[in-house]
């Protein structure tokens, strides 16, 4: 079964500065969807950048990009000047194309310092 | 359109009891889902939609568990016989999806918390 693992619970970040949050996921298949959702306190979940497995290039949209290691099954999102509203719990999220369900990581925690 | 709106937004019940929540997907999707939250943890998938057919559905989702989507649009999920294992928030998503699923992004509502006492 395919598992996604978000090792780091909790970061922090200095507001302007630029953060990594790490995803590794586990998958025998060769296609594949990845993605990064982005959930506010008490708002909901919504997209932030997808990757298709068969891209090389890695995704990018406006601050936030990903570091896709196909091999390594490493789908990491790099925030660059973080702001105080990127403050939320992200999920990474994996969906094999043959399948019609997301699967989602833990989860990780992200505080923005003033 | 305003999006995935779900409702009640928050539900408190004894356990025993039925609840029932309600999704309404954002009117051209074609696709919706329900996963389920607990504190902690990601969003666990319980079952989706294609129209008014039900595709698939989690072993997450006891006999308790009952999801409907009527006409295609609006869907429903009722649990009976409420356990406290229950509390989570019941979140919806819809897409749209026509031949290869392609990425098939989820907008998600707000999501409806569900505390058994």
């Amino acid at each position: 079964a395919q598992t996604v693992t978000q090792s780091q619970p909790e970061m922090s970040v200095q507001e302007a500065e630029t953060v990594t949050l790490s995803c590794t996921y586990d998958t025998s298949e060769s296609d594949y969807y990845l993605f990064w959702y982005k959930q506010p306190p008490s708002r909901q979940m919504i997209l932030v950048i997808r990757q298709e497995a068969y891209k090389q290039q890695n995704a990018t949209e406006n601050r936030f990009s990903v570091n896709f290691q196909k091999a390594a099954k490493s789908f990491s999102l790099k925030i660059s000047d973080s702001q105080l509203g990127d403050a939320a719990m992200y999920f990474c999220a994996y969906r094999s194309a043959g399948d019609d369900k997301i699967i989602f990581g833990k989860g990780t925690r992200l505080h923005i310092l003033p | 359109d305003t999006g995935v709106s779900q409702d009640p937004r928050h539900k408190i019940t004894k356990r025993g009891q039925n609840v029932t929540f309600r999704c309404d997907p954002i009117s051209e999707h074609n696709r919706l889902y329900w996963y389920r939250q607990t504190l902690g943890q990601g969003p666990e998938f319980l079952t989706y939609f294609q129209n008014e057919a039900q595709l698939e559905k989690s072993r997450l989702l006891s006999d308790r568990f009952s999801a409907e989507r009527p006409k295609g649009s609006f869907s429903t999920l009722e649990i009976q016989r409420t356990e406290q294992g229950d509390s989570a928030m019941y979140l919806c998503a819809s897409s749209l999806v026509w031949g290869a699923a392609g990425a098939n992004v989820l907008t998600f509502g707000a999501g409806s918390r569900l505390t058994v006492l």
